[in-house]
């Protein structure tokens, strides 16, 4: 039971790349979420999935792209880079049956050059 | 929208002191949690608290929520430095579907205590 994992843990872009991190829960909880932090910014929500099909726009959705894969599975999508996305992105899956505690995975410390 | 402050943003303490964080919204929350997170790591859930005026121990640590279900705040008695980190309020939102949840939580912005041996 591995809980939430992240890939990749680190990246370096250069400006206007693309990439894609993914995210995967084996802990069957139907609700999803990607956050970024930075420094003094505490944890801002990006996208959400609430369930298996449907995603929604957080606090700061602008530049990224998400994906529903499958009830496991959340990927986040930055098309094309900028600076201003340099950040820690979290995934976090939700088990609403407790009130909607929240399971963070380690994380992807994330450079746009 | 709903909002979540935290106060103090930073906290610098000597190892034995106490400290505590204060959190609150701009709306009643139906529970409040909280999570710490170590430096480099992620944020790791600690407790909820669900009834008003609430008193919940995890060893030094003491948690409350108000009794008007508005406020909470986290104590810390005699800081260690494996204390260190950034401590998290977070309260659920209310979606539009009925009022489900759907485990999304507004974060406060956090406060940073740095323990000194």
């Amino acid at each position: 039971n591995a809980g939430v994992t992240q890939t990749p843990k680190f990246q370096v872009l250069k400006t206007g790349q693309s990439m894609t991190l993914q995210c995967a829960q084996d802990m069957n909880h139907n609700s999803m979420y990607w956050y970024r932090q930075d420094p003094g910014m505490g944890l801002r929500l990006i996208y959400y999935s609430a369930s298996e099909g449907t995603t929604d726009k957080g606090e700061v959705p602008n530049g990224y792209n998400v994906s529903r894969l499958n009830k496991r599975e959340f990927s986040l999508r930055l098309e094309s880079a900028a600076p201003s996305q340099t950040s820690v992105y979290f995934c976090a899956s939700v088990n609403t049956g407790a009130r909607g505690t929240q399971y963070f995975g380690p994380g992807t410390r994330l450079l746009v050059l | 929208g709903q909002q979540v402050m935290q106060i103090p943003q930073y906290q610098h303490v000597q190892e034995g002191e106490d400290f505590t964080t204060y959190c609150n919204s701009s709306t009643t929350l139906s529970n409040i949690q909280w999570y710490k997170q170590r430096p480099g790591g992620h944020p790791v859930f600690l407790i909820q608290l669900v009834k008003s005026g609430e008193v919940k121990k995890q060893k030094r640590l003491t948690f409350q929520f108000g009794e008007a279900k508005k406020n909470s705040s986290l104590h810390i008695t005699a800081t260690q430095t494996t204390d260190v980190g950034t401590y998290f309020c977070a309260g659920p939102d209310v979606g539009n579907a009925g009022g489900t949840s759907y485990g999304k939580l507004t974060f406060g912005q956090g406060t940073i205590l740095t323990v000194h041996p």
